[in-house]
C-alpha cells in the first residue's frame, strides 16, 4: 500500500521567509500527486497537481512544487510567504489509472506565518 | 456554481447508536469520496462511489458503509457507534473520479460520539 511522508508537523515563519514542505511518497509506480491547502475556517482546496510532463508545477498564490521522480518526493514551495498562507498543508498521492476518490494523504504541515 | 454541501455540520452521538450523514457533490459531478479526518491519524479515504456503484473501499471496518443515489448524492452510515468514530467526514466530489482529477471537498461533518 502507498504511504505519504510529510517530513515538519508544524512550521513557523516571518513573513517574507522563503517556504519548503517536504512530502514523499512510497508507491513505486505512476503516480498523480496534489497539495491540498486548508486556510482556517474553510474547506480543503486544490494548490496545485502534477499529473504529468513539466516536473515543475506551478499553483495558484505563488506555490509550485517539483517533482522527482528518482527521490519520490513532491516538495512544495513559496519564495516569499505572507501573513495570509497561515493553513495546513496537505500532500496527496494517488495511482495513476486509479481513481481521485482513492488519495492517500500526508499527516499534514500546519505553517503560522508570523507578520 | 454551489460547492460540496454536507449535512448536518455537527452531530452528537452516544455509544451504540448510528449516524446518517449526508453529501450533495457539485452539479454534474458523478464521483463521491468519504474521507474520514482526525489529529491523529490525519485524513483517510473510506469510500468512493460512481454512478451509484461503490468503485473503492478504504480498509475500514463493515460498519462504514454508505450508498449513492441516482443524482450523484450520497450518504454514509455508521452504526454500532464507537468513542473511536469521533472526528471530521469530509466528503469530496470530482467530475468523473479519474486519477488526475481535482476533488473539492466539502466542509465536513463533525462527528463526536460521547
Amino acid at each position: 500500500a502507498q504511504s505519504v511522508s510529510q517530513h515538519n508537523h508544524h512550521v513557523i515563519l516571518s513573513e517574507a521567509a522563503s517556504l519548503e514542505l517536504g512530502c514523499n511518497y512510497s508507491y513505486g509506480g505512476t503516480v498523480n500527486l496534489f497539495w491540498y491547502v486548508q486556510y482556517p475556517g474553510q474547506h480543503l482546496q486544490l494548490l496545485l497537481k502534477y499529473f504529468s510532463g513539466d516536473p515543475l508545477v506551478k499553483g495558484i498564490k505563488g506555490f509550485e512544487a517539483e517533482f522527482i521522480k528518482s527521490k519520490f518526493s513532491f516538495n512544495l514551495r513559496k519564495p516569499s510567504v505572507q501573513w495570509s498562507d497561515t493553513a495546513e498543508y496537505f500532500c496527496a498521492v494517488n495511482e495513476w489509472g486509479t481513481n481521485a476518490g482513492k488519495s492517500t494523504f500526508g499527516d499534514g504541515t500546519t505553517l503560522t506565518v508570523k507578520p | 456554481k454551489a460547492g460540496v454541501t454536507q449535512t448536518p455540520r455537527y452531530l452528537i452521538k452516544t455509544r451504540g447508536q448510528q449516524v446518517t450523514l449526508s453529501c450533495s457533490p457539485i452539479s454534474g459531478h458523478r464521483s463521491v469520496s468519504w474521507y474520514q479526518q482526525t489529529p491523529g491519524q490525519g485524513l483517510q479515504f473510506l469510500f468512493e462511489y460512481f454512478s451509484e456503484t461503490q468503485r473503492n473501499k478504504g480498509n475500514f471496518p463493515g460498519r462504514f458503509s454508505g450508498r449513492q443515489f441516482s443524482n450523484s448524492r450520497s450518504e454514509m452510515n455508521v452504526s454500532t457507534l464507537e468513542l473511536g468514530d469521533s472526528a471530521l467526514y469530509l466528503c469530496a466530489s470530482s467530475f468523473l473520479g479519474q486519477s488526475g482529477d481535482e476533488q473539492f471537498f466539502g466542509p465536513g461533518t463533525r462527528l463526536t460520539v460521547l
